[in-house]
């Protein structure tokens, strides 16, 4: 069953501009991490965030998590046409389940020239 | 430091046929885990292997099963296809398990006929 899921399911904006994803999550997590795949290929891991963590940023990406709302963002500055992809939260439940990586739905990215 | 490698990227077989994958992980890196792929069902967790060793297993039928070999890399195993199991198969390799960032390699797609 998906415990993440992505909002939107879909973003179109233009060249330069600013791109937010949010992610919602159900049961309490050791970390949450981001991931992108372009068209059917491997994924990339972009960001990891802990618990105990609210902001990180790596290069032009910026996550924040919230763990009392159960949610989280990826904002990524200043796009360009290469970050055209899906974007995918990833949940690892705390408390030993067995789960593995519990991935949403993911957000379909397209960064139009 | 190489990536993850599948093998192979494509595969086509008949219902009722089995098939084995292939997945050599990162230098170091102990643990593997298997996620499958689908527009309907999105990414599900499969199993994770660690030093040899099953520690965790998605919601799958027995006819999905793998292994891990004493360097790390690992297969996985479907036996009696069903044109259901037609997917993208993503593994994925850790330094320490799913707390950890994962790294994927590109996937094997199979299609079942």
């Amino acid at each position: 069953s998906q415990q993440g899921e992505e909002d939107p399911q879909a973003l179109s904006i233009q060249e330069g501009e600013n791109a937010t994803m949010n992610c919602s999550y159900k049961t309490s997590i050791n970390n949450l991490q981001w991931y992108r795949q372009n068209s059917g290929r491997g994924l990339v891991h972009l960001i990891l965030i802990r618990s105990n963590e609210r902001e990180k940023h790596s290069g032009r990406l910026r996550v924040t998590l919230d763990t009392s709302k159960k949610s989280s963002s990826l904002l990524i500055t200043a796009s360009r046409a290469a970050d055209t992809a899906s974007y995918f939260c990833a949940t690892q439940r705390s408390g030993g389940g067995a789960d593995g990586l519990t991935f949403g739905k993911g957000t379909h990215l397209i960064i139009q020239p | 430091k190489a990536g993850v490698t599948q093998t192979p990227r494509y595969l086509i077989k008949t219902r009722g046929q089995q098939v084995t994958l292939s997945c050599s992980p990162i230098s170091g890196h102990r643990s593997v885990s298997w996620y499958q792929q689908t527009p309907g069902q999105g990414l599900q967790f499969l199993f994770e292997y660690f030093s040899e060793t099953q520690r965790n297993k998605g919601n799958f039928p027995g006819r999905f099963s793998g292994r891990q070999f004493s360097n790390s890399r690992s297969e996985m195993n479907v036996s009696t296809l069903e044109l259901g199991d037609s997917a993208l198969y993503l593994c994925a390799s850790s330094l320490e398990g799913l707390k950890a960032e994962a790294f994927f390699g590109q996937g094997t797609r199979l299609t079942v006929v």
